[in-house]
């Protein structure tokens, strides 16, 4: 049971690049979320999904897209980088069911130049 | 909206003292809490949980109290060891449930030997 991963672990971009961070979990969870971490701000919500083909915005969403084909995975992509999206990337999963635990993976480190 | 304000850090302590994390909340309605830890270099793990007033969550030698009159969830550990050195976030959940967290802007603790 690998719980949440993600790839790649570190990353750097030149502005105007696209890329994907990838998201996978092995616990068949409904929910999945994408936070960013920049220093002084805490975690901020960019997209969610409750279930495979159901995707919303969270609260920094400008510049990210999401989609959810399957219930594993849950691919963050950027579109155009741009030097604002310099942050550390978080995903997260939970079963959705009432207060249970949100589980984070590692985390990827983004520098777009 | 929905907010948590915790305590600035840096916070520095040696072995065996007393460590309190103050944090507070605006929510409408009843949220759920949390204490999460982010260890050097990995992602976030839930520490410890609290879903209605007056529960008290508990975990490691970690407590929290929700506190609604007061609307606050300070963590508190009677003696921290080195190991507890980590970056500590308060969040709490807008729909009850651990989903759409709303997250504080973190506290980092170390203590030293």
């Amino acid at each position: 049971n690998a719980g949440v991963t993600q790839t790649p672990k570190f990353q750097v971009l030149k502005t105007g690049q696209s890329m994907t961070l990838q998201c996978a979990q092995d616990m068949n969870h409904e929910y999945m979320s994408w936070y960013r971490q920049d220093p002084g701000m805490g975690l901020r919500l960019i997209h969610y999904s409750v279930g495979a083909g159901i995707t919303d915005q969270g609260e920094v969403p400008n510049g990210y897209n999401v989609s959810r084909s399957t219930t594993e995975d849950f691919p963050l992509r950027l579109l155009s980088a741009a030097p604002s999206q310099t942050s550390v990337y978080f995903c997260a999963s939970s079963s959705g069911q009432g207060t249970d635990t949100q589980y984070f993976g590692p985390g990827t480190r983004l520098t777009v130049l | 909206g929905n907010s948590v304000t915790q305590m600035e850090g840096p916070v520095t302590l040696s072995e065996e003292a007393f460590l309190t994390i103050n944090c507070t909340y605006t929510a409408t309605g009843y949220p759920s809490l949390f204490w999460y830890v982010q260890y050097p270099g990995e992602g976030l793990q839930l520490l410890l949980k609290a879903t209605k007033a007056d529960d008290k969550g508990s975990n490691k030698g970690f407590e929290a109290t929700y506190r609604k009159e007061t609307t606050s969830f300070h963590l508190e550990k009677g003696s921290v060891q080195v190991s507890d050195s980590a970056v500590y976030f308060c969040a709490l959940s807008k729909q009850g449930g651990s989903e759409k967290l709303v997250f504080g802007k973190g506290t980092k603790l170390t203590v030293n030997p």
